[in-house]
């Protein structure tokens, strides 16, 4: 099983400062044939499913606001906020769908400073 | 617009069983694969099991394996998931996820609660 570890557990950053998350595989999720990482970011806010935000690591889905960014391949990938609004505090995972079971992240729970 | 709507949650003993359905609207169905996805109270997101289009192939995390069966009924645009002998360690919301290569798409969850 790939497993996936998120860092940090727990961040607070300033309303319009920078917010990081990052992501470790325990096995690559680049899919050779396409060239694509199979690799998902979700936020989810108290009450509420999951809302895919970037996909392929670092596609953004459609409505998803620009300050929210994916970068990295193979095995280390990060998420990105690049000016913190108060409508982004929720607990943010990432997840492999390369191969099953699909894994998730622990969670990063993300508070304002 | 995609819409799964979860249905068939509630509270049952533990060695219980218990069916929950997912109906899916506002895209082919038949197109893809279909996953179930669950969360423990206050924990983060853990994959249970997915169908592919025509129903197969069916993939299980191994905490559910021989416990849990997934399936579905294209003619009625509809994904199950039968739980048997079920553990207090089941409790969860269960979501229904509609998988893509850029991602999931997720109904709203319906609870299910193992307790006696």
């Amino acid at each position: 099983d790939i497993v996936m570890t998120q860092s940090p557990d727990s961040l607070t950053v300033s309303l319009g400062e920078r917010a990081t998350i990052n992501c470790k595989s325990s096995q690559s999720v680049l899919y050779s044939s396409n060239n694509k990482n199979y690799l998902a970011w979700y936020q989810q806010k108290p009450g509420q499913p999951p809302k895919l935000l970037i996909y392929w690591a670092s596609s953004r889905e459609s409505g998803v606001p620009d300050r929210f960014s994916g970068s990295g391949s193979g095995t280390d990938f990060t998420l990105t906020i690049s000016s913190l609004q108060a409508e982004d505090v929720a607990v943010y995972y990432c997840q492999q769908y390369y191969s099953t079971p699909y894994t998730f992240g622990q969670g990063t729970k993300l508070e304002i400073k | 617009e995609v819409q799964l709507v979860e249905s068939g949650g509630g509270l049952v003993q533990p060695g219980g069983s218990l069916r929950l359905s997912c109906a899916a609207s506002g895209f082919t169905f038949s197109s893809y694969w279909m996953n179930w996805v669950r969360q423990a109270p206050g924990k983060g997101l853990e994959w249970v099991a997915n169908i592919k289009q025509d129903g197969s192939e069916k993939y299980y995390v191994d905490s559910v394996k021989g416990r849990f069966t997934i399936s579905r009924d294209n003619a009625k645009n509809s994904l199950y998931l039968q739980m048997n002998s079920l553990r207090a360690e089941d409790t969860a919301v269960y979501y229904c996820a509609r998988e893509h290569s850029y991602g999931f798409a997720w109904g709203q969850g319906t609870l299910v609660t193992v307790s006696s």
